[in-house]
């Protein structure tokens, strides 16, 4: 177990739709980063928010936002959603700007039908 | 622009055999290199990185991974292989000049060990 908890596990919505993703960095964390999965583009750098403050942006959709709250607590909001959009969203966390490692939630796996 | 390529999508090796997984790198300054494991429907778990210092590096579960600078190579090895190890790996870097901290990865490499 990483520390760092997602929810939820699992989202079914469909096209047009918005949803949001919730996740929990480890304690004492203040890096939160999103990634994304999927079959034919990987995993893909999305974002990247340090106590609060926005620092990186990967390649993240203009109908997606992020933001990170005063407790740490990170929310990934996609909205009008396509079935191309349809993966696994991986939350990370990490202790410091700088080189450490990034620890992982499990992950939210959405499926847009 | 920073990249990683892993060239094998799956490596075979049977149990109790040496197994390296192989990896190289793309970065414009010095790179922070990290190997990752997923096991099915997990997250990823890290194993070990590379900052800087000693060019072999140990991580979790007997795993290590030499760094090689003039190969922009950072293969993950281990001596003896384990069925318990069949999981999906990935290596990633970030350049240690890059304003963000973000982190690229390779598209992984599925490890299987047979008995």
């Amino acid at each position: 177990d990483s520390g760092v908890t997602q929810t939820p596990k699992h989202l079914i919505t469909a096209t047009g739709q918005r949803v949001t993703l919730r996740c929990s960095p480890r304690s004492g964390d203040l890096s939160v980063y999103w990634y994304q999965q999927s079959l034919d583009q990987g995993l893909q750098f999305l974002i990247h928010y340090y106590n609060g403050e926005e620092r990186a942006k990967g390649n993240i959709l203009e109908r997606f936002s992020a933001q990170q709250f005063p407790d740490l607590h990170s929310e990934l909001n996609l909205s009008s959603l396509e079935l191309g959009d349809s993966a696994l969203y991986f939350c990370a966390s990490s202790s410091l700007w700088g080189n450490n490692e990034q620890f992982f939630g499990p992950g939210t796996r959405l499926t847009v039908l | 622009a920073q990249s990683v390529a892993q060239p094998e999508d799956q490596v075979n090796v049977a149990e109790g055999n040496p197994l390296t997984v192989k990896c190289t790198y793309s970065v414009s300054g010095n790179p922070y290199l990290f190997w990752y494991v997923q096991y099915p429907n997990r997250g990823l778990q890290f194993l070990l990185k590379y900052i800087t210092g000693d060019n072999l590096v140990k991580g979790s579960y007997g795993f290590e991974a030499e760094f090689n600078k003039s190969q922009t190579s950072f293969h993950l090895k281990k001596p003896s292989a384990l069925v318990s190890d069949s999981a999906l790996y990935f290596c990633a870097v970030r350049d240690a000049r890059g304003a963000g901290n973000m982190l690229t990865f390779g598209g992984g490499t599925r490890l299987m060990v047979k008995p």
